[in-house]
């Protein structure tokens, strides 16, 4: 099964709305990633943040961490029609496999 | 426009055929990774290479194989192709390796027929 798994599976707000997705996973991590990828298109790199920090903001995004849970959570403020697309959570476990993605989560803003 | 670059964008072909997914990793980034994302399976790691050497394996069938070059650029082989193949192809570099982010490239969608 997958060391990350984004809940929900899909989103769907009206646009100012906050969105929030959530990511748990399995194994002890180095650090934890969100990326964001439209339609078809490449995955474009949110945020980082690494295993001894607890939360972390970058523009309308806030990212924050529980290694305690295994979890992690990605807030989306003042959402806009633009930000509709799918996110991913992936994992840098601290012993063997490699960069793991979770399923996404499909967030649709709209207007 | 995250600086890695993959050609071809499309391809189409026949099962059975091999085909070679080509991949320019940003500059001055040492590791290259390749990514299967199809609708049931999501995003599959395949492989990872570091400044031309093997690094990670992933979920890479044993009909596929990688490799990169001295320049760094990485190429992707798909032999005896199926269509359950059909997917997008991703890579991405990042500068070293464990931990770093990574930049993804616009993909190569394969289709076979």
């Amino acid at each position: 099964s997958q060391q990350g798994e984004e809940d929900p599976q899909a989103l769907s707000i009206q646009e100012g709305e906050n969105a929030t997705m959530n990511c748990s996973y399995k194994t002890s991590i180095n650090n934890l990633q969100w990326y964001r990828q439209n339609s078809g298109r490449g995955l474009v790199h949110l945020i980082l943040i690494r295993s001894n920090e607890r939360e972390k903001h970058s523009g309308r995004l806030r990212v924050t961490l529980d290694t305690s849970k295994k979890s992690s959570s990605l807030l989306i403020t003042a959402s806009r029609a633009a930000d509709t697309a799918s996110y991913f959570c992936a994992t840098d476990a601290d012993y063997g496999q490699n960069f793991v993605f979770g399923p996404g989560t499909r967030l649709s803003v709209l207007p | 426009d995250s600086g890695v670059t993959q050609t071809p964008k499309h391809l189409i072909t026949a099962t059975g055929q091999r085909v070679t997914l080509r991949c320019s990793p940003r500059s001055g980034d040492l590791s290259v990774y390749w990514y299967q994302q199809s609708l049931d399976q999501g995003l599959q790691f395949l492989i990872q290479y570091y400044n031309g050497e093997e690094r990670a394996k992933g979920n890479i069938l044993e009909r596929f194989s990688a490799q990169q070059f001295p320049d760094l650029h990485s190429e992707l082989n798909l032999s005896s192709l199926e269509l359950g193949d059909s997917a997008l192809y991703f890579c991405a570099s990042s500068p070293r390796t464990r931990g770093d982010t990574q930049y993804f490239g616009p993909g190569t969608r394969l289709t076979v027929l």
